[in-house]
């Protein structure tokens, strides 16, 4: 059984950064895509970005272009999501989730438990 | 990049009614790559349809989706209680993915 597995609560000062983990267990981590999603509080879903642990190669939303890093580390089925400069508006529990394609697209059929990160002086 | 526009935004009703859940974009979803999502408090989303009518391992079949193009619907035949929650569509057939704002099922 795939499980996705992230890093605890992180509470941050504006214009700095997080780094949250995913670290997937069970299953091959070549053979996924891993995106990232977050959801402020009482929002809805929002698409960050995505990578191909495979390939290396990552593509974000327009809207975090700059300000976020997804890296994958395959030799320990991890996942990284890098936010920086950050504000108040980033404050959110953030998801990883897995895709079954390295080629194509395809629904998350698997998610973190979530990562819940404040933003606060 | 797509919207997607889900309708209503909260919809009341009470166990053993049937549910329908619409979901709009605003361009054509590539190859009907559109999937619903539940998440109830406190938890993760959770996949229930992919494909626009393809259920999810596990997902009990009285969730179907249906639609294509601009148009999908989620429909849940007999409410259970457990069914309460609210449903995010998303399209994945185009980067950058998008969400729905989702829909909100309440007990009425």
């Amino acid at each position: 059984q795939v499980q996705l597995v992230q890093s605890g609560a992180e509470v941050k000062k504006p214009g700095s950064s997080v780094k949250v983990s995913c670290k997937a267990s069970g299953g091959t981590f070549s053979s996924y895509t891993i995106s990232w999603v977050r959801q402020a509080p009482g929002q809805g879903l929002e698409w960050m970005g995505r990578i191909i642990p495979i390939f290396g190669t990552a593509n974000y939303a327009q809207k975090f272009q700059g300000r976020v890093t997804i890296t994958a580390d395959e030799s320990t089925s991890t996942a990284y999501m890098e936010l920086s400069s950050l504000r108040s508006e980033d404050t959110a529990v953030y998801y990883c989730a897995r895709e079954t394609t390295v080629t194509t697209s395809d629904a998350f059929d698997i998610w973190g438990q979530g990562t819940m990160v404040t933003v606060s002086s | 990049e797509i919207v997607l526009t889900q309708s209503p935004g909260t919809l009341s009703l009470s166990p053993g009614e049937r549910a329908t859940l619409s979901c709009r974009a605003s361009q054509s979803v590539s190859s009907s790559y559109l999937a619903w999502y539940q998440q109830k408090p406190g938890q993760a989303p959770r996949l229930l349809i992919y494909g626009a009518s393809s259920r999810a391992t596990g997902i009990p079949d009285r969730f179907s989706g249906s639609g294509s193009g601009t148009d999908f619907t989620l429909t849940i035949s007999r409410l259970e209680p457990e069914d309460f929650a609210v449903y995010y569509c998303q399209q994945y057939g185009s980067s950058p993915y998008s969400f729905g704002q989702g829909t909100k099922l309440e007990i009425k």
